[in-house]
């Protein structure tokens, strides 16, 4: 149980346009969920914790017009990169939060974003 | 052996031996450790986790240590395998319960 999916695991842009990534809980209800960024052999860093039903609350020096999350249901979250720049590129990984269980959060299998 | 610079730390071990992966965490308020490998183009996989209450908790071939007197958390895998080779992260998360990452260190298991 508990398995996150995230979709898609790699995406390829041109400069200027928006990428949508998603984050599913399968088998769970998921009220919060996180999204991170990595960047190559650096850690996970914070951008926003995703609630469901209510805003998104980012990270200092987190651009919410730039990364705008939806969650608007308690199974899926989205992160949409909007005009995407080649400074965007990154890996993308999102955990969610099983309802009622503060200490459950399953990852899931992250997104390489390229921009061009 | 470990070695820290401005790369990701490494620790290098032969197969069949004991590692050893340690971690600073920051905040005293933290009540919640986790350990997390990463492989190569893929999300963090939950390992062990423990809470402030215990020093100590066994899994199957791995043991997670907390000490909070000096915050130090550290990762024991017993008879490392070349399948154990990835990096490892170290989580703290407190009243928020939103889990903040470590450094990471970079397990390579030689055959």
């Amino acid at each position: 149980g508990a398995v996150v999916s995230q979709h898609p695991s790699r995406v390829i842009c041109k400069s200027g346009t928006s990428v949508k990534i998603e984050c599913r809980s399968l088998d769970f209800q998921a009220t919060t969920m996180f999204w991170y960024r990595q960047f190559p052999k650096k850690s996970l860093m914070l951008m926003a914790t995703s609630n469901e039903g209510s805003k998104a609350t980012y990270e200092q020096g987190v651009e919410k017009d730039k990364f705008l999350i939806n969650h608007a249901s308690l199974t899926l979250s989205t992160l949409t990169v909007t005009s995407a720049h080649p400074e965007d590129s990154s890996f993308y990984i999102c955990s969610a939060r099983r309802t009622g269980n503060n200490y459950g959060y399953t990852f899931g299998s992250g997104t390489r974003l390229t921009v061009v | 052996g470990e070695s820290v610079g401005l790369h990701l730390p490494t620790l290098s071990v032969q197969e069949g031996d004991n590692s050893i992966i340690n971690c600073a965490y920051s905040n005293s308020a933290s009540d919640y450790f986790i350990w997390y490998k990463q492989e190569s183009g893929k999300g963090p996989q939950f390992i062990i986790d423990i809470r402030s209450n215990m020093d100590k908790r066994q899994g199957q071939r791995v043991t997670v240590l907390l000490n909070k007197t000096v915050k130090h958390l550290s990762l024991q895998i017993a008879a490392t395998q070349p399948g154990d080779s990835a990096v490892y992260f170290c989580a703290e998360s407190g009243g928020s319960y939103i889990p903040t990452f470590g450094r990471g260190t970079s397990l390579i298991v030689h055959p």
